[in-house]
């Protein structure tokens, strides 16, 4: 079955770059949801959007910014990197109208220099 | 406050042994409980959950947890642990229906099991 596609799966920045992370939900999943998950520490929500428009937002600093795309594709892009960015970032898809489940993709791992 | 806790941030059984992972949360209001395992440098797969109905669920790989709402309590057990079961296990749950945005995670423990 298909799952939830994040890429890249690594990536590594320098202090002050910018990057891009992708996420592809599960096929007719209409909501994305975006995790952020530093060394030892559970997820933490950033951002989610349902049908292309944002529908919840957690603890995504000023200088990160997301959107989904008409073929509900989502991308995170993070500006002004900081040490403390370097995390493991997930994205997430759920059914419409499901229970709350959310399927993870299998993550994309940012490392700041 | 709403919050859930895992009690032990790391847990230690010899293969073969009962394996139980306690989580507890807070709330007021009917929650929606789920149990989710992460793999080391993988996402979070989920193992099972609770919305309505029977308060005994059982999930994949042989877990299974029982909602005790007087408890207010979620605890992941699993008869027989394998070698294959370590991994970080993270209770979730999201509380009164809201959107799957408002779920909120355990801060996970870590399962080691030992030959």
């Amino acid at each position: 079955a298909a799952g939830v596609i994040q890429s890249p799966r690594h990536l590594i920045k320098e202090k002050r770059e910018t990057a891009t992370l992708k996420c592809y939900p599960i096929p007719r999943h209409d909501t994305v949801y975006w995790y952020q998950q530093g060394p030892g520490q559970d997820p933490q929500f950033l951002i989610s959007f349902y049908e292309k428009m944002q529908s919840d937002k957690g603890s995504i600093p000023d200088r990160f910014s997301a959107q989904q795309f008409s073929d509900y594709h989502s991308e995170l892009n993070m500006s002004s990197l900081e040490l403390g960015d370097s995390a493991l970032y997930f994205c997430a898809s759920s059914l419409p109208g499901g229970t709350g489940e959310l399927f993870f993709g299998e993550g994309s791992r940012l490392t700041v220099l | 406050a709403q919050s859930v806790t895992q009690l032990g941030s790391h847990v230690s059984v010899s293969e073969g042994a009962l394996v139980l992972l306690r989580c507890n949360y807070s709330s007021s209001v009917p929650p929606y409980l789920f149990w989710y395992v992460q793999y080391p440098n993988q996402g979070l797969q989920l193992l099972l959950k609770y919305t309505t109905g029977a308060t005994l669920v059982k999930g994949i790989n042989g877990f299974e947890a029982e909602f005790k709402k007087s408890e207010t309590s979620f605890h992941l057990t699993k008869p027989s642990a394998h070698m294959s079961d370590a991994a970080e296990y993270f209770c979730a749950v999201i509380f009164g229906y809201s959107s799957a945005s408002k779920i909120i995670f355990g801060s996970g423990t870590r399962l080691s099991i030992r030959p």
